[in-house]
């Protein structure tokens, strides 16, 4: 399963554009690219999912550029409520038992 | 979508005993899995648990510290057997779903477990 690297933590402010890159020099042919997110004293809430290119949904986006070795999950005008670590995961869930292996994350704290 | 759930959501227990924790997902689903989590850290998954065969678990994972159940689609145990302080944990269980091309990692709220 490839590594991910992404920063440990990040700092913005209400109404701000929060954009978080994640590092998986090592991804495979067939894995997908997932992002997580989780508050304190919950389970991780999947946000979404791309495999290239450029994903949207209601909630973020998610740019993966040609070589697939990053990725940015990008958070607009952010709220306290988007306080939270933010999971890079990277794996092909179909093909390799589904399991997915979570990395540090990155603590995002948003400030009013 | 799925809504998962876990019982206990937490429970203090004593060194030497053993603690069962339940999880139900409100659809059929054919994989599950089991997280531990320590506070302010990562989740590391402890076993994969499929309906109808063996639960594997990953490496500095056993059976016999942490069998697992899975009679059928829906439901899953995990038991954390012989407690040590530091079994003190939140255990997550979780479910894969599939929609087409897009998989999703549904989550419950975890159990709190506290050795003493």
């Amino acid at each position: 399963l490839a590594k991910t690297t992404q920063p440990i933590s990040m700092d913005s402010y209400e109404g701000q554009e929060v954009n978080i890159t994640c590092s998986h020099n090592n991804i495979a042919t067939n894995d997908y690219i997932t992002w997580y997110q989780q508050f304190p004293s919950q389970g991780p809430r999947f946000i979404i999912q791309g495999y290239k290119t450029k994903v949207t949904n209601e909630v973020a986006s998610l740019f993966i550029p040609a070589d697939r070795k990053s990725s940015t999950l990008s958070l607009p005008r952010v709220s306290l409520s988007d306080t939270a670590v933010y999971y890079c995961l990277v794996g092909a869930p179909g093909n390799q038992g589904g399991k997915l292996i979570f990395g540090q994350g990155t603590e995002l704290s948003v400030k009013p | 979508s799925a809504v998962i759930s876990q019982k206990p959501s937490r429970d203090i227990c004593q060194r030497g005993t053993s603690l069962t924790i339940q999880c139900q997902v409100d659809s059929q689903v054919t994989m599950m899995f089991w997280y531990r989590q320590q506070p302010g850290q990562s989740l590391t998954l402890i076993a994969t648990a499929n309906q109808g065969s063996e639960a594997t678990y990953e490496s500095g994972f056993v059976i016999d510290k942490f069998p697992i159940s899975r009679p059928n689609l829906t439901f899953s145990t995990l038991t954390v057997s012989n407690m040590s302080p530091e079994d003190s944990s939140i255990y997550l269980c979780s479910a894969l779903l599939r929609y087409g091309t897009l998989y999703e990692q549904y989550f419950g709220p975890g159990t709190r477990l506290t050795v003493t």
